[in-house]
């Protein structure tokens, strides 16, 4: 039974720490996304890659955010420094795009991690 | 102004009752627009996704209905039981990174 799974899946860290937040997509997907989710704003897309190569990554903070895939089996996003603002659930999917024969567009389901849930101090 | 508004916030029905959960959308046109179960502590796992040419789609007691000239589309569950008490989240997606999501309703199913 595939999954995507991510590490850790709690983390407490203080203001200013370096968190490094891993996912391993499911085998043969194309795409991977990085989610943050809080009581306040629900989800938000922060990265989105395709094929390994990062085609949006506007949601994110970019002065401390960043998120890479350095291979088709692992991605990851990393907070420097990080800030109790930054405290959520940090969920990372990944999805196969292709095109619909009925549709006639490009169809996507994507598959959520369990989620790295965040705490900064 | 979210684009995307759910109700009610939060639901509760006894087990066995059928219940219905709105998303109203001001995103116009869209590619697709899906409806997510999210159980407490966990990622949201797809239920249903429809394109903007699609009136209904069905995932064994979810049924999703869209309306594209009212920009409503609605979950029903039918004989709700207890593994049903979740979190239900409506996106609308303009593309794969262009998405709008609604900020859920809290379904809780009671014996």
């Amino acid at each position: 039974d595939a999954r995507v799974t991510q590490t850790p899946r709690h983390k407490v860290t203080e203001m200013g720490q370096e968190v490094t937040m891993r996912c391993q997509p499911i085998l043969g997907h194309n795409t991977v996304f990085w989610y943050r989710q809080t009581m306040m704003q629900g989800l938000e897309l922060l990265a989105y890659f395709r094929n390994r190569a990062p085609l949006d990554d506007s949601g994110m903070p970019k002065d401390r955010f960043s998120a890479e895939m350095p291979d088709a089996t692992l991605a990851t996003l990393k907070i420097q420094p990080s800030e109790p603002r930054d405290s959520a659930v940090y969920f990372c999917a990944s999805g196969l795009e292709r095109l619909g024969r009925i549709s006639g567009g490009w169809e996507e389901t994507q598959y959520f991690g369990p989620g790295t849930r965040l705490l900064v101090l | 102004k979210n684009q995307v508004e759910q109700s009610p916030q939060s639901l509760i029905i006894l087990e066995g009752k059928n219940c219905t959960l709105q998303c109203n959308y001001t995103v116009s046109p869209f590619s697709n627009l899906r409806w997510y179960k999210q159980d407490t502590g966990r990622g949201p796992v797809s239920l249903t996704i429809m394109t903007f040419s699609e009136n209904t789609k069905s995932n064994g007691r979810y049924t999703a209905t869209l309306d594209a000239d009212t920009k409503q589309s609605s979950l029903h569950i039918t004989a709700s039981q207890l593994s049903d008490s979740a979190s239900y989240i409506c996106v609308v997606s303009l593309s794969a990174n262009n998405l709008f999501f609604g900020t859920g309703t809290r379904l809780t199913v009671i014996p």
